[in-house]
């Protein structure tokens, strides 16, 4: 079955720690995604990436960086510098160019300790 | 500017129907969404609107959407236990944005 995989599911991270949150999409799908989402808040945009080898800021990327070396690959990585990084982070996807409907992963929840 | 509003709760007895209000401030939207989020997991998409039309229906699901107040609704026929989620409204401009999600509560 088609869908996106996010790893870990859960996350524990000491401060001054940087870490990685993997995405992996086999829908064949150019876009994607990273998510941040705080209890009470709407999903806020990270980064986001439209082709291979491209990707573009989003709403909230300062302490955050990825890549897209790969089509079904966008790793997110935390670091040090993100004040604030206890989250749950969700990855997404998306491949139609009309509604342009988001697929999402089920999400990886960063704790930091 | 570009915001989205939902109210943050809503309970309803089992059976009866569910309406989930939403708002937007921006008028060029292009197409306005209803997501689903069980707990500790990530969102489904429930169904999505073209910004020409005023309804859509699907089985038990309802979206009304009114353009000159820029609202959209979600009604839920017949709710069940299983819908107990949070409901997040989205707007696409030139991105998608959020609002806050509302959290439906069933109860027998």
């Amino acid at each position: 079955d088609g869908g996106i995989t996010q790893s870990p599911k859960y996350l524990f991270r000491k401060e001054g720690q940087n870490v990685t949150l993997s995405c992996e999409q086999n829908l064949n799908h150019d876009a994607m995604y990273w998510y941040r989402q705080d209890p009470g808040q709407g999903l806020r945009l990270i980064y986001y990436s439209q082709i291979v080898n491209d990707f573009q800021k989003g709403d909230i990327a300062e302490g955050y960086s990825v890549s897209r070396e790969k089509k079904e690959s966008f790793p997110l990585t935390v670091t040090s510098a993100q004040k604030n990084p206890t989250a749950f982070y969700l990855c997404a996807s998306s491949g139609d160019a009309g509604a342009n409907v988001l697929t999402f992963g089920a999400g990886s929840r960063l704790t930091v300790l | 500017g570009e915001d989205v509003e939902q109210s943050l709760f809503l309970s309803v007895r089992e059976g009866d129907s569910s309406v989930i209000n939403c708002t937007y401030t921006d008028s060029s939207s292009t197409y306005l969404y209803w997501y689903k989020q069980e707990p500790g997991a990530g969102l489904q998409l429930l169904t999505y609107i073209f910004s020409n039309m005023d309804m859509k229906q699907d089985q038990r699901l309802t979206v009304l959407l009114n353009k000159k107040d820029k609202h959209l609704s979600l009604r839920i026929a017949d709710t069940q236990t299983g819908d107990s989620a949070i409901y997040f409204c989205a707007e696409r401009v030139h991105k998608l944005i959020f609002g806050a999600g509302t959290r439906l509560a069933v109860h027998p």
